[in-house]
C-alpha cells in the first residue's frame, strides 16, 4: 500500500520569506515522488519528480523539494516567495511496481504582499 | 500541443438524468486516468486505462459509473443515472508509460453539479 501526508492544509507566508509545503509518503517498494499545483478553476499542473539520483531537484523558477528517505518526506520549498505562488499544492507517491498515484489531500498556500 | 482536453467544462442535471463526460488525451499517451475531487474527499482514481483497455477501476463507486475508452484519443466517462452526491470535478489525466516515472498530465476539469 501507498500513501501521503500532507500534514499542514494551510500555510501563509510573506512575499519574500521562504515557503516549505511539507509532504511525508509511505510505499512498500522504492517512491517514486511528485508536486503538483493547481490555481482556481485549473486542472493540476506538475511541478517536479524525484525517481532517482540527486536528492534535492530544483526546477528554473526557484521551487525545489528535498528526498530525505531516513525521514520519508518530500518538502517542497522555495527560498523566496511571491504572491503567484498563491495555489493549492498536491504531493503524491507511486510505488515502483505500480501506475497508480496517490495524492495527499493538499495544501493551501497563500503569499501576502 | 492542446494539452489533454475536456468536455464539458462545466454541467448542471437534475437527479436521475445521465451525465456523460468527454476526455481527449495528449497524442501519443497510452495511459489514460479518471479522478474526481472533492471537498469532502479531495482527489480520488477512478479508474486507468492502458492502450485503451481498463486496467483497474476498483475506484469507481457504483455500478451507476461506467468509463470506456474505444480509441487512443478518445474516453468517457458516464454517471447513468446521477445523484446530488455525484456533484464534484472530474479530471481526466494523461501520461506517457515506458516506465511508470512519468507525470501525469491533466486536463482543465468538468465540474458536474446534479440538483
Amino acid at each position: 500500500a501507498q500513501s501521503v501526508a500532507q500534514p499542514e492544509d494551510q500555510v501563509n507566508v510573506a512575499e519574500g520569506n521562504p515557503l516549505t509545503v511539507k509532504c511525508t509518503y509511505s510505499v512498500s517498494g522504492n517512491p517514486y515522488l511528485f508536486w503538483y499545483v493547481q490555481y482556481p478553476n485549473r486542472g493540476l499542473q506538475f511541478l517536479l519528480k524525484y525517481i532517482t539520483g540527486d536528492n534535492l531537484i530544483k526546477r528554473s523558477y526557484g521551487v525545489e523539494a528535498e528526498f530525505n528517505k531516513s525521514q520519508t518526506s518530500f518538502h517542497l520549498k522555495k527560498p523566496s516567495a511571491l504572491v503567484s505562488d498563491s495555489a493549492l499544492y498536491f504531493c503524491a507517491v507511486r510505488d515502483s511496481n505500480d501506475y497508480k498515484l496517490s495524492f495527499g489531500a493538499g495544501t493551501t498556500v497563500t503569499v501576502r504582499a | 500541443d492542446a494539452g489533454v482536453i475536456q468536455s464539458p467544462r462545466h454541467e448542471v442535471t437534475e437527479m436521475g438524468q445521465e451525465v456523460t463526460l468527454r476526455c481527449k488525451p495528449i497524442s501519443g499517451h497510452d495511459y489514460l486516468f479518471w479522478y474526481r475531487q472533492t471537498m469532502m474527499r479531495g482527489l480520488e482514481l477512478l479508474i486507468y486505462f492502458n492502450n485503451n483497455v481498463p486496467i483497474d477501476d476498483s475506484g469507481m463507486p457504483e455500478d451507476r459509473f461506467s468509463a470506456k475508452m474505444p480509441n487512443a484519443s478518445f474516453s468517457t466517462l458516464k454517471i447513468q443515472p446521477s445523484e446530488p452526491r455525484d456533484s464534484a470535478v472530474y479530471f481526466c489525466a494523461s501520461s506517457l508509460g515506458q516506465g511508470n516515472y512519468n507525470e501525469q498530465f491533466f486536463g482543465p476539469g468538468t465540474r458536474l453539479t446534479v440538483l
